[in-house]
């Protein structure tokens, strides 16, 4: 089965930029799709398709993915962006959906 | 208002059954993707089933013969039928939607706990 990899934490001063990895056997070639879940909350969907931005999502939150690794940015980071992170794809071969096992940011 | 509430959780001994509910309003559930994910306490999410709107379902590895996803278009809820329940099945249950067969959830409800305990 698919699986993808995520760093356990992040750490990020505010005001400056946090990126959160996502790796998996060449995912380049995958939709990935980034929640952002904040504690006792259901998750909400911040990037996705790679890149792209639900309505209501800031600009700030972007995302890029290439050969084998995703990446979930964010830019002038708050302190009310400090939440769990996940990655997902959808593993065609399985018509299974795959989470990475989550990065908590911290702003320090 | 588009939402998903989900309902039936609570404390299970292991071996037995628990079904949960997951009512739409603002949409069709029939016409689209719908999931449950799950979140073991102090774990991260996990794919548990879908039924696509054509009636197909998948199940993760770790459910598979033991839970079933379903649904009422009459009453436009999302079912999951959990059996043969153990400990390690103790989560928050979500139910989620993949916006017209999508690839990615854009709506989740509260969800709602299972404790699989004896």
């Amino acid at each position: 089965s698919y699986v993808l990899t995520q760093p356990p934490s992040v750490s990020v001063a505010p005001g400056k930029t946090a990126r959160i990895t996502c790796g998996g056997n060449n995912i380049g070639s995958k939709s990935v799709h980034w929640y952002q879940q904040k504690p006792g909350q259901a998750p909400v969907l911040v990037v996705y398709d790679g890149s792209d931005r639900p309505s209501g999502i800031p600009e700030r939150f972007s995302g890029s993915n290439s050969g084998n690794t995703a990446t979930l940015t964010i830019s002038r980071v708050e302190a009310g962006d400090e939440a769990d992170y996940y990655c997902q794809v959808w593993d065609s071969s399985s018509d299974h959906w795959v989470f990475g096992g989550g990065t908590k940011l911290t702003v320090l | 208002e588009v939402q998903l509430v989900e309902s039936g959780g609570g404390l299970v001994q292991p071996g037995g059954s628990l079904r949960l509910s997951c009512a739409a309003s603002g949409f069709t559930v029939s016409t689209n993707y719908m999931s449950w994910v799950r979140q073991a306490p102090g774990k991260g999410l996990e794919w548990v089933s879908v039924i696509y709107s054509g009636g197909t379902t998948y199940y993760a590895d770790s459910v598979k013969g033991r839970f079933t996803i379903s649904r009422d278009n009459s009453k436009n809820t999302l079912y999951l039928q959990m059996n043969s329940l153990r400990a390690e099945d103790t989560a928050v249950y979500y139910c989620a939607r993949n916006a017209g067969g999508l690839d990615f959830f854009d709506l989740w409800g509260r969800g709602t706990l299972v404790t699989v305990s004896s």
